[in-house]
């Protein structure tokens, strides 16, 4: 069963636009959301993530949106850069539980 | 280096064949997780320790894959007589797991090896 979804395999935006990324869970019990980045041949990176106690958590160009109502999260960026080209997994969990992914969108920032 | 370290980074080996993979996890990290990664798939969770314990699998994980810690260190993940659908990134992940208290943001995130790259012919 697939608890956490991202329905766009891919998006592709301009150089300096925002990109937004985003991602469905089911499972009501997560309580931790999180965005990875990965780039050919190297593990995820964590990028940024948020409780479920806050709506927003920003850092620099990066800006986590969580509404918890819709069961929704999204990544946005901005301004994208050619350096952001990458894919994007989202990945959710419950208290002291294991951490699910989502399958990822490939980001492609055209200069 | 003190980053996840993963290896072999890339095993060929024939169907029937067993296989070990190794993940050295950041030093200071008490818990240590194994994800299995298919082309175009994000991470698929198979299991994780907490010091030496194991303390979940998940239904993925056949009789034919076992994994161990067993000085609460590095970890191995051994898959016996493996087949072409075992064919995958291997995934090594740690973390460190502060208390019982709900956890602030920030923390918990996991740090991710390179992965194993497993390919049965």
């Amino acid at each position: 069963d697939q608890q956490v979804k991202q329905n766009s395999p891919s998006l592709s935006v301009q150089e300096g636009r925002i990109s937004i990324l985003n991602c469905d869970y089911t499972n009501s019990m997560f309580d931790y959301f999180l965005w990875y980045k990965k780039y050919p041949a190297e593990g995820p990176t964590f990028l940024i993530s948020i409780s479920s106690i806050k709506d927003k958590n920003e850092d620099g160009r990066f800006t986590v949106f969580l509404n918890k109502s819709a069961k929704h999260l999204s990544l946005h960026i901005v301004p994208s850069q050619p350096g952001d080209s990458a894919v994007y997994f989202c990945a959710a969990s419950a208290f002291n539980n294991d951490m699910r992914f989502g399958a990822g969108t490939r980001l492609t920032v055209k200069p | 280096d003190t980053g996840v370290s993963q290896n072999p980074r890339h095993k060929i080996t024939k169907r029937g064949q067993n296989v070990t993979f190794r993940c050295d996890p950041i030093s200071e990290h008490n818990r240590l997780y194994w994800y299995r990664q298919t082309l175009g798939q994000g991470p698929e969770f198979l299991t994780y320790f907490q010091n030496e314990a194991q303390l979940e699998k998940s239904r993925l994980l056949s009789d034919r894959f076992s994994a161990e810690r067993p000085k609460g260190s590095f970890s191995t993940l051994e898959i016996q007589r493996t087949e072409q659908g075992d064919s995958a990134m291997y995934l090594c992940a740690s973390s460190l797991r502060q208390g019982g208290l709900r956890r602030p943001a920030g923390t918990g995130e996991l740090f991710f090896g390179e992965g194993s790259r497993l390919t049965v012919l």
